[in-house]
């Protein structure tokens, strides 16, 4: 079974400017989760899908970050302006339920450096 | 108030010996319970996942739940240097019909030869 894909696997840019992500899910997984990991803290949920309908997007800062999943299946993070504190590993899991019992499997991540 | 509180550590510890990683939860309403492995660079991956009261063992790794006291803990028996990693605690609470994940910043192991 192919895991969570994401890409690129790194990116740098300037502040200000704008940057897309992108996540394809392991096949069959109706959730879809958004993570912003700091160096140093925890992966910190930026938004929840659930096929193609948002969750929660309670962290998500909605003035300079957006999300969307496709058809249910893929889904793209973009950040527009980035800002300096944006410097993190995003990264993509998902899980075949949102309810409790669904384990989350994770990709590879993409590490954003804002310079 | 943070929603889950880990020690960031590190924990030290001598290779053979009992590793303890203790997380607590803000939020009486979670629903379940994971304790995450995360290797420099790498993405977390799941280790245990515990859901009601008491002890739950697999292998070398015992998950301990006390909700009352709104505490989960991770045991890591005979620790290896390949132990050596971040763990994180992460726990779900409910929101309307789906389950809403929050981690903790996670506590870093050292195991020593």
């Amino acid at each position: 079974e192919a895991g969570v894909a994401q890409s690129p696997r790194y990116k740098i840019i300037e502040k200000r400017q704008s940057v897309a992500f992108w996540c394809n899910p392991i096949s069959g997984h109706a959730t879809l989760y958004w993570y912003q990991q700091i160096l140093g803290q925890g992966p910190k949920l930026l938004i929840q899908f659930q096929n193609n309908g948002v969750v929660d997007d309670s962290q998500l800062p909605k003035d300079r970050f957006s999300a969307e999943r496709l058809k249910g299946v893929d889904s793209t993070l973009k950040i527009q302006p980035a800002k300096l504190e944006d410097s993190a590993v995003y990264l993509c899991a998902s899980s075949l339920v949102s309810q409790g019992q669904g384990t989350q499997y994770f990709g590879p991540g993409t590490r954003l450096t804002v310079l | 108030q943070k929603e889950v509180e880990q020690n960031s550590g590190p924990l030290s510890v001598p290779e053979g010996a009992i590793a303890s990683l203790n997380c607590t939860y803000s939020d009486r309403g979670s629903q379940s319970f994971f304790w995450y492995r995360q290797y420099s660079g790498k993405s977390p991956e799941l280790i245990m996942s515990i859901y009601s009261n008491g002890d739950k063992e697999d292998g070398r790794f015992t998950a301990q739940l006390n909700k009352a006291s709104q505490y989960v803990s991770l045991l890591i028996r005979d620790s290896q240097p390949s132990d050596s990693a971040t763990y994180l605690c992460a726990v779900r609470r409910r929101s309307g019909g789906s389950y809403i994940p929050t981690f903790g910043r996670g506590t870093s192991l050292i195991v020593h030869p």
